[in-house]
């Protein structure tokens, strides 16, 4: 599976958009783009996932680059519960684990 | 919307001890997954399962044991505790792992954080 790169932290202010950035420059055609997101103490959260489209559900939009080697979550307009540990995870259709970096620890302020 | 639940949120037991695990999902998923989470090492995958009665070894295997009598649950087993398995541990399950890309979705539960002493 193919690495990333996530910076350690950012801050956002509350009700603005969040964007999260993540490089995968190593990723392969079969590799899909996912995220999740850990909330103090408690297990990891999936929140989209990807190929090569932007895609967008409840939670997020997720905007992948056309060369796919990087993509942007995007939180709409972040509030408190939103703070949380994101990570970006690049993994093909097969395979049994999700390989989990260190993710960047998002700080939503009022 | 697909529940995972451990058995324990804190677990407190002494070095030595037989420790079991418990992990439930309520989705008919078939894959189970028990991870370990530590700070600076994010998440290792301890064992997984991919059917009743069946288990693989993941990255960190030794000191641990696995069973799965029924699709559902999913028990991690410590068979003497020591402190250096203090830690967080989370159950994962998907529905696959081959085929449609959503079958790969790991849901998890909230974790069992175990203290040895």
């Amino acid at each position: 599976d193919a690495k990333t790169t996530q910076p350690p932290s950012m801050d956002c202010a509350e009700g603005r958009a969040a964007n999260l950035p993540c490089n995968h420059s190593t990723i392969s055609g079969n590799e899909y783009v996912y995220w999740y997101r850990q909330i103090h103490s408690q297990g990891p959260q999936y929140i989209i996932h990807g190929l090569k489209n932007n895609e967008t559900n409840e939670m997020a939009s997720l905007i992948i680059t056309e060369d796919r080697k990087s993509s942007t979550l995007i939180l709409p307009h972040a509030t408190l519960r939103d703070t949380a540990v994101y990570y970006c995870i690049v993994r093909g259709n097969t395979g049994n684990q999700f390989y989990f970096g260190t993710g960047t620890s998002l700080t939503v302020i009022p | 919307d697909v529940k995972v639940t451990q058995s324990s949120r804190y677990l407190v037991k002494r070095t030595g001890e037989k420790v079991f695990l418990e992990c439930v999902q309520d989705m008919d998923h078939e894959n189970m997954f028990w991870y370990r989470q530590d700070p600076g090492l994010g998440l290792r995958l301890i064992y997984f399962s991919y059917d009743v009665k069946m288990k693989e070894k993941g990255d960190i295997p030794e000191g641990y044991s696995v069973s799965r009598e029924k699709k559902e649950r999913f028990s991690l087993i410590l068979e003497s505790a020591s402190t250096n398995q203090t830690s967080m541990y989370l159950c994962a399950s998907s529905l696959g792992t081959s085929g449609l890309l959503a079958k790969n979705i790991q849901y998890f539960g909230a974790g069992t954080r175990l203290s040895v002493l």
